[in-house]
C-alpha cells in the first residue's frame, strides 16, 4: 500500500538520550517534512527538505537535525532528548512544494515521551 | 496576530444539521487553501483543498474561500456522528513552499 511509514509508533526514552525517528515513503514524492503536535499549539514544522540532498529548518528546529540522503527516507534525531520534546511527531511528503497545488500527505505519527 | 486562525470550539451539532467551520488567515499572497480532518489518536487526513475564490463542493463537503476577505470556511451537511473530530485549516505560499496550520476546530455531532 502507498504511502508513508513511520518507526516506532511510541517510544518513552529517558532525558540526554539520543535518538532517532524514521520515515519512509513510497510516493516518491520530493519534498518531505517533520512537524510536532502539541495540545494548544497545533502543528508546527521543524524541518523539511524540498528534495533529496537539501533540508531546510523550520519553526522550531532546536534539538532536532535531519539528513535526506535519497527520495524515499527522511530521519530526524534529537540529539540529546529533553522533556519539551515530548509530543506527537508527524512525517509528511508533498510531490512539490507544499506553498503551491501539491497536496501534503500525512504519516500515521510517532508518539514520543521524554522522561 | 497568528498566521492561520480557528476557534478551538467546541463545535457542537445535532446529527444531520449543517456545521459551518471557519478559518482566517494573515499573508495575502497565500495561494492554496486545504481542509484536514483528523481524529484522535490519529494522523491529519486530506478532505479538501481549494484554490481560487468561490465555492468548490465534494459530497457532503463544500469549501469557500474569498481571497478579498482572507477568508475560508468548510460547511459540512447532513452531519454525522462519524463526522466528530477535529479539522485542521491550512494556507500555503508557493512563496515559501510551506503550508502553515491553524490550531484546528474540534466539531462534535451529537445524535
Amino acid at each position: 500500500i502507498a504511502g508513508i511509514t513511520q518507526a516506532p509508533t511510541s517510544q518513552i526514552l529517558a532525558a540526554g538520550r539520543r535518538m532517532t525517528l524514521r520515515c519512509t515513503q513510497d510516493m516518491r514524492h520530493n519534498a518531505m517534512y517533520w512537524y510536532r503536535q502539541d495540545l494548544g499549539l497545533g502543528l508546527r514544522l521543524i524541518h523539511y527538505s524540498n528534495t533529496a540532498g537539501t533540508t531546510g529548518k523550520g519553526e522550531v528546529p532546536d534539538g532536532y537535525s535531519v539528513s535526506r540522503a535519497n527520495t524515499d527516507d527522511f530521519p530526524l534525531t534529537l540529539a540529546s532528548a529533553v522533556p519539551s520534546q515530548t509530543s506527537v511527531y508527524f512525517c509528511a511528503s508533498s510531490a512539490g512544494l507544499a506553498g503551491g497545488l501539491n497536496t501534503q500527505y500525512f504519516g500515521p505519527g510517532t508518539r514520543l515521551t521524554v522522561l | 496576530q497568528k498566521e492561520v486562525e480557528q476557534n478551538s470550539g467546541p463545535l457542537s451539532v445535532p446529527e444531520g444539521a449543517i456545521a459551518s467551520l471557519n478559518c482566517t488567515y494573515s499573508d495575502r499572497g497565500s495561494q492554496s487553501f486545504f481542509w484536514y480532518r483528523q481524529y484522535s489518536g490519529k494522523s491529519p487526513e486530506l478532505i479538501m483543498s481549494i484554490y481560487s475564490n468561490g465555492d468548490k463542493e465534494d459530497g457532503r463537503f463544500t469549501a469557500q474561500l474569498n481571497k478579498a476577505s482572507q477568508y475560508v470556511s468548510l460547511l459540512i451537511r447532513d452531519s454525522q456522528p462519524s463526522d466528530s473530530a477535529t479539522y485542521l485549516c491550512a494556507v500555503g505560499s508557493s512563496n515559501t513552499g510551506k503550508l502553515i496550520f491553524g490550531q484546528g476546530t474540534t466539531l462534535q455531532v451529537k445524535p
